[in-house]
């Protein structure tokens, strides 16, 4: 099956600055690429996602980018605020969603 | 207000009992799943389920069981067979699962199952 190995485990970063969290999955097979934001005691939500035929999206301060060859993606996000610290996930799928493990974020004030 | 609650948000149980975990959703989603998260390996899929009555195995379904009698209640029994059952349960639900997965899931805010 799918395996999705995310890069960091946590990040530590001054407000303001960037953010940045890579993946890369194993089945080339894999066709659509959400990431979701989890703050504490809640569930995930999706903040934004790829799909295999698009190599970049952007929303706001936020943008992903696709690596088909490579078999990698990353999230970018800029000007980051006290309110982007959260558990960032990853996850690739064909028909069902294979997650990584996850990335704390902590911005500083 | 449409979304998926899960219900209890904690729950305690003594080892050797089966616990069942509430899922709802009225958003008018086909498809329904369950995952299981421990903290540094991401989520799991346990169970999901396309369609009312229909149900397959993910990834860690021993030791689970789930039942899909309504198109908007999915609930998840841990069994004391599940060797390690303490976690945090998410349930979500997407439009359907026809379109290779590429569709939004939704999830509740989760129930953190407590095995003493």
């Amino acid at each position: 099956g799918e395996n999705v190995e995310q890069h960091p485990s946590t990040l530590s970063v001054q407000e303001g600055d960037s953010a940045v969290i890579k993946c890369t999955y194993s089945d080339s097979a894999s066709n659509y690429f959400p990431w979701y934001k989890q703050e504490l005691g809640k569930g995930p939500q999706l903040i934004i996602d790829i799909r295999s035929n698009v190599g970049e999206k952007k929303d706001q301060r936020i943008a992903v980018t696709l690596n088909k060859t490579a078999k990698h993606f990353s999230l970018h996000i800029t000007e980051t605020q006290p309110e982007d610290s959260a558990v960032y996930f990853c996850a690739a799928s064909i028909y069902k969603l294979s997650f990584g493990a996850g990335t704390t974020v902590t911005v500083r004030a | 207000d449409g979304g998926i609650t899960q219900s209890p948000k904690y729950l305690f149980r003594k080892e050797g009992q089966n616990v069942t975990l509430s899922c709802e959703q009225n958003l008018n989603h086909d498809a329904m799943y369950w995952y299981r998260q421990d903290p540094g390996q991401g989520l799991r899929l346990i169970y999901y389920s396309q369609i009312v009555n229909d149900f397959q195995k993910g990834d860690i379904a021993e030791g689970y069981s789930v039942s899909r009698e309504k198109k908007e209640s999915f609930p998840l029994t841990v069994t004391s067979a599940q060797k390690n059952p303490t976690a945090f349960y998410l349930c979500a639900s997407s439009i359907d699962l026809l379109a290779g997965g590429q569709n939004e899931q939704f999830f509740g805010p989760g129930t953190r199952l407590t095995v003493l």
